[in-house]
C-alpha cells in the first residue's frame, strides 16, 4: 500500500523567510512523488516532481523539494516566501512498480504567509 | 483556452435527485480522472478512464456513474443524490502512453455540489 502524511495541518511564515512544507511517504518500492498547490476556488496546480536522478528539484514559482530516500520524506522549500504564495499545498506519492493505481494525496498542508 | 473545464461551476439540488457534471480537456491527454475533496480538504480518487476504459474504480457507491463518450470527454453523473455527496468535484487529466504514470495530473477548476 501507499500512503503519504503531511504532519502540519498549518504553517505560518513572515514574508521574506524561508519556507518548508513537510512530506513524508510510504511506498514497497520506489516512489514518484509530487507537490501540487491549490489556491482558493480552484483546482489543484502542479509544482514539481521527483522521477529520478537528482534529488533536490526545482519547480514552478521558485519552489524546490529535496528527496531524501532514507528519511522518505520530500519536503517542499522555498528561500524567500511571498504573500501570493499563501495556499494549501498536497504532496502526492505513487508506487512507480504499482502501474495504474492511483496516485495517493496528503491532506493538505495551509500555507500562510504574514506581510 | 482552458485547459481542463468542468460545468457546472455549481449546483445546488434536493435530495434524492439526479445530476450530471460534465468535464472536458482539450490538452490532447489519454487519461482522465474524477476527484472529491470534501469538506475538510481531504483528495480522494473517484475513477480513472484510460481512453474511454474505465481503469480505476474506487470504493464509491453505485450511484456514481462516470462515462466517457470519447478521449476529451468524462462526465460523472449522480443518482438519487444524499446529503454526504456534498462537496467539491475535480476533474483531471494526464497523458500515460508514451510518458508513463509520472506525468503530472491537470485538474480543472471544481464542481461544488451542495445536497439540500
Amino acid at each position: 500500500a501507499q500512503s503519504v502524511a503531511q504532519p502540519e495541518d498549518q504553517v505560518n511564515v513572515a514574508e521574506g523567510n524561508p519556507l518548508t512544507v513537510k512530506c513524508t511517504y510510504s511506498v514497497s518500492g520506489n516512489p514518484y512523488l509530487f507537490w501540487y498547490v491549490q489556491y482558493p476556488n480552484r483546482g489543484l496546480q502542479f509544482l514539481l516532481k521527483y522521477i529520478t536522478g537528482d534529488n533536490l528539484v526545482k519547480g514552478s514559482y521558485g519552489f524546490e523539494a529535496e528527496f531524501n530516500k532514507s528519511q522518505t520524506s520530500f519536503h517542499l522549500k522555498k528561500p524567500s516566501a511571498l504573500v501570493s504564495d499563501s495556499a494549501l499545498y498536497f504532496c502526492a506519492v505513487r508506487d512507480r512498480n504499482s502501474g495504474n493505481t492511483p496516485l495517493v494525496f496528503g491532506k493538505g498542508t495551509r500555507l500562510s504567509v504574514i506581510a | 483556452d482552458t485547459a481542463v473545464s468542468q460545468t457546472p461551476k455549481y449546483l445546488v439540488t434536493q435530495m434524492g435527485n439526479d445530476k450530471s457534471i460534465k468535464c472536458e480537456q482539450n490538452l490532447g491527454h489519454d487519461t482522465m480522472y474524477w476527484y472529491k475533496q470534501d469538506s475538510k480538504k481531504f483528495l480522494k480518487i473517484m475513477f480513472s478512464y484510460n481512453n474511454k476504459e474505465l481503469i480505476i474504480n474506487e470504493t464509491v457507491p453505485n450511484r456514481f456513474s462516470p462515462k466517457s463518450p470519447d478521449k476529451a470527454h468524462l462526465n460523472l453523473h449522480i443518482n438519487s443524490l444524499e446529503l454526504g455527496d456534498s462537496a467539491v468535484y475535480f476533474c483531471a487529466s494526464s497523458q500515460v502512453r508514451g510518458q508513463g504514470w509520472n506525468n503530472e495530473q491537470f485538474f480543472g477548476p471544481g464542481t461544488r455540489l451542495t445536497v439540500l
